[in-house]
């Protein structure tokens, strides 16, 4: 069945850091891809999107290109900052449209 | 106000109770889900309903039942709840024509 494998955490960080999370699917048709983030506390948010092969989702400085080839859509921002710090999900959206995510991935960002 | 809401936030309860963990929504949106999360394991489908007379089992269903009361209300239960269930329930909806997710706060639930 379809399933997403991301890096394991926790990935710590300081700030002005490049970050790279890695996510990787696999899937039988043509999902969209998802980064959703959740910060301590709180319930999941959409951080970015991606429907098609070679898209790119971004948002707040973050980006994820979707990869066909590698079957990847991972996750850079160029210089992250504290406020970041958060768990950072990566999923796929199967033909029904359910989504599958990935084990989630913990940023700390220290000053 | 929040779009999607969860009752309670928090539940602490023993072995063998009956829970029902309740999810309101005001984005007029069709599809709903439940799922629980647990460390290292993302977060898991248990139910799912794209209308409210469409309810489907998700990966994890077992010892779980939903119901879709309306369109903006879908509660879950834990008919005899056990240890094993003590996790993060978070409900979610979605437009029936897109496939981005909302969620809710979440719900912390354990179980003695």
């Amino acid at each position: 069945g379809d399933s997403v494998t991301q890096m394991e955490g926790p990935v710590t960080l300081s700030e002005e850091a490049f970050l790279t999370i890695n996510c990787t699917y696999t899937a039988t048709g043509y999902p969209s891809l998802f980064w959703y983030v959740q910060y301590p506390g709180e319930g999941l948010q959409l951080l970015l999107k991606a429907t098609k092969a070679d898209d790119k989702g971004s948002n707040k400085g973050f980006e994820a290109t979707y990869r066909k080839e590698t079957t990847s859509f991972h996750l850079e921002k160029g210089s992250v900052q504290v406020s970041d710090s958060a768990v950072y999900f990566c999923a796929l959206s199967d033909v029904r449209i359910k989504l599958i995510f990935g084990a989630g991935t913990r940023l700390a960002v220290h000053p | 106000d929040a779009d999607v809401t969860q009752t309670p936030r928090n539940r602490i309860t023993k072995t063998g109770k009956r829970i029902m963990l309740e999810c309101s929504q005001t984005k007029g949106h069709d599809r709903m889900y439940w799922y629980r999360q647990d460390p290292g394991l993302g977060l898991r489908l248990i139910y799912y309903s794209f209308d409210v007379k469409d309810i489907n089992k998700g990966e994890i269903s077992d010892g779980y039942s939903v119901s879709r009361q309306a369109q903006a209300k879908f509660s879950l239960s834990l008919e005899s709840a056990i240890p094993n269930q003590t996790a993060l329930y978070f409900c979610a909806t979605s437009d029936g024509d897109r496939d981005e997710q909302f969620f809710g706060p979440g719900t912390r639930l354990t179980v003695l």
